[in-house]
């Protein structure tokens, strides 16, 4: 079945620990996004990457890092630096240059859910 | 920064009523809008995506979108108790190529 894993899907980190969020998709999406949803609150777009070896920051980014060396892989890190990074962690992918200019919509892994300890 | 609006509820309807879900955007140049569906702890799910001005059917679903008043809608006819989620819109951001959504508009369907 094609689609996206995320795991894990749920994650703990200690204070001033780095944590590594892992994305794989087997749709041939272009595209791969992640966002970060807090309670209450729609999502916010961290990094996004249109192909591979190549990701911009969105909205959120400092204190997130990702790479994309393969396209079916998008793993967040989330550094030291993030002071508040408990949230519900999303990956999403979407055809991007190969679907239609139009229908660019997303497809969403099941969620990591991080927490500090 | 452009900006997706929507109501956050809770939107109460009664089974079987049609539920009308609203979201403005401020990108002008914006082309194509998208509604999901969340359920609590859940990830977001696509309902349905529009880019042309009018209306767009679905089953019980409905879209309609106004480009020149930048407002995006969706009616949900007959009402079910498993629609009571967080409905999320969504608009295509020109420059990004990414999805920028709205904070949601949490409906209950009361049985």
């Amino acid at each position: 079945d094609g689609g996206i894993t995320q795991s894990p899907k749920y994650l703990f980190r200690k204070e001033g620990q780095n944590v590594t969020l892992s994305c794989e998709q087997n749709l041939n999406h272009d595209a791969m996004y992640w966002y970060r949803q807090d309670p209450g609150q729609g999502l916010r777009l961290i990094y996004y990457s249109q192909i591979v070896n190549d990701f911009q920051k969105g909205d959120i980014a400092e204190g997130y890092s990702v790479s994309r060396e393969k396209k079916e892989s998008f793993p967040l890190t989330v550094t030291s630096a993030q002071k508040n990074p408990t949230a519900f962690y999303l990956c999403a992918s979407s055809p991007g240059r190969m679907g239609k200019k139009e229908n660019t919509e997303a497809f969403f892994g099941q969620g990591t859910r991080l927490t500090v300890v | 920064q452009k900006e997706v609006e929507q109501n956050s509820g809770p939107l109460s309807v009664p089974e079987g009523a049609i539920a009308s879900l609203n979201c403005t955007y401020s990108d002008r140049g914006s082309q194509s809008f998208f509604w999901y569906r969340q359920y609590s702890g859940k990830s977001p799910e696509l309902i349905m995506f529009i880019y042309s001005n009018g209306d767009k059917e679905d089953g019980r679903f409905t879209a309609q979108l106004n480009k020149a008043s930048q407002y995006v809608s969706l009616l949900i006819r007959d009402s079910q108790p498993s629609d009571s989620a967080t409905y999320l819109c969504a608009v295509r951001d020109t420059g990004r190529r990414a999805l920028t959504f709205g904070s949601g508009t949490r409906l209950q369907v009361q049985p």
